[in-house]
């Protein structure tokens, strides 16, 4: 079974820049997630998607972050303007109720955004 | 709201020591409760979880037992070796819903 795919890996940008970062869950989780991970901290979600609602998106600065999930399958995470602060890893994670209490959920390998 | 507090870091060991991480939490209901670990340029990997009170998750020499009356779910390993060096991060889920982690924990194992 093939992991949750994210690009680019890497990214650096200048402040007030706009960026756009990919994930491609596993097939057949409905349920995906965007984290921010910020050096030396845990990480914290951004959002939430059921196939391709929203069921949380409470700690999404929406003045600059947006994600969509078009089709319930892939989603994007923009950022418009970047600011310095948003220099972080984007880990993209999905789940599904049949393998969370099996396999909990599976994070991919994440975006690491650094703004200068 | 829900929330995750652990010990602390950096914790640094000598190779075949004890290792204890503490984590705490705080939530509604009956959360399921995870272990996760980061290795240098890694991703972040289940290590393991417990998903009701009184289970106790392992897996790769770790273990870690989900105690409702102490609202805790502590990582322990009995000899750790210089590959367990990682970040180890301690979370929650309620319902299904998002994981909410703790600020995690370095653990350096020296030879």
């Amino acid at each position: 079974e093939a992991g949750v795919a994210q690009s680019p890996r890497y990214k650096i940008i200048e402040k007030r820049q706009s960026v756009a970062f990919w994930c491609n869950p596993i097939s057949g989780h409905a349920t995906l997630y965007w984290y921010q991970q910020i050096l030396g901290q845990g990480p914290k979600l951004l959002i939430q998607f059921q196939n391709n609602g929203v069921v949380d998106d409470s700690q999404l600065p929406k003045d600059r972050f947006s994600a969509e999930r078009l089709k319930g399958v892939d989603s994007t995470l923009k950022i418009q303007p970047a600011k310095l602060e948003d220099s972080a890893v984007y880990l993209c994670a999905s789940s599904s109720p049949r393998v969370l209490k099996k396999d909990g959920y599976t994070f991919g390998s994440g975006t690491r955004l650094t703004v200068v | 709201g829900d929330s995750v507090t652990q010990m602390e870091g950096p914790v640094t060991l000598s190779e075949e020591a004890f290792l204890t991480i503490n984590c705490t939490y705080t939530a509604t209901g009956y959360p399921s409760l995870f272990w996760y670990v980061q290795y240098p340029g890694e991703g972040l990997q289940l290590l393991l979880k417990a998903t009701k009170a009184d289970d106790k998750g392992s897996n790769k020499g770790f273990e870690a037992t989900y105690r409702k009356e102490t609202t805790s779910f502590h990582l322990e390993k009995g000899s750790v070796q210089v590959s367990d060096s990682a970040v180890y991060f301690c979370a929650l889920s309620n319902s299904g819903y998002a994981l909410n982690f703790g600020k995690g924990t370095s653990l350096l194992v020296t030879p």
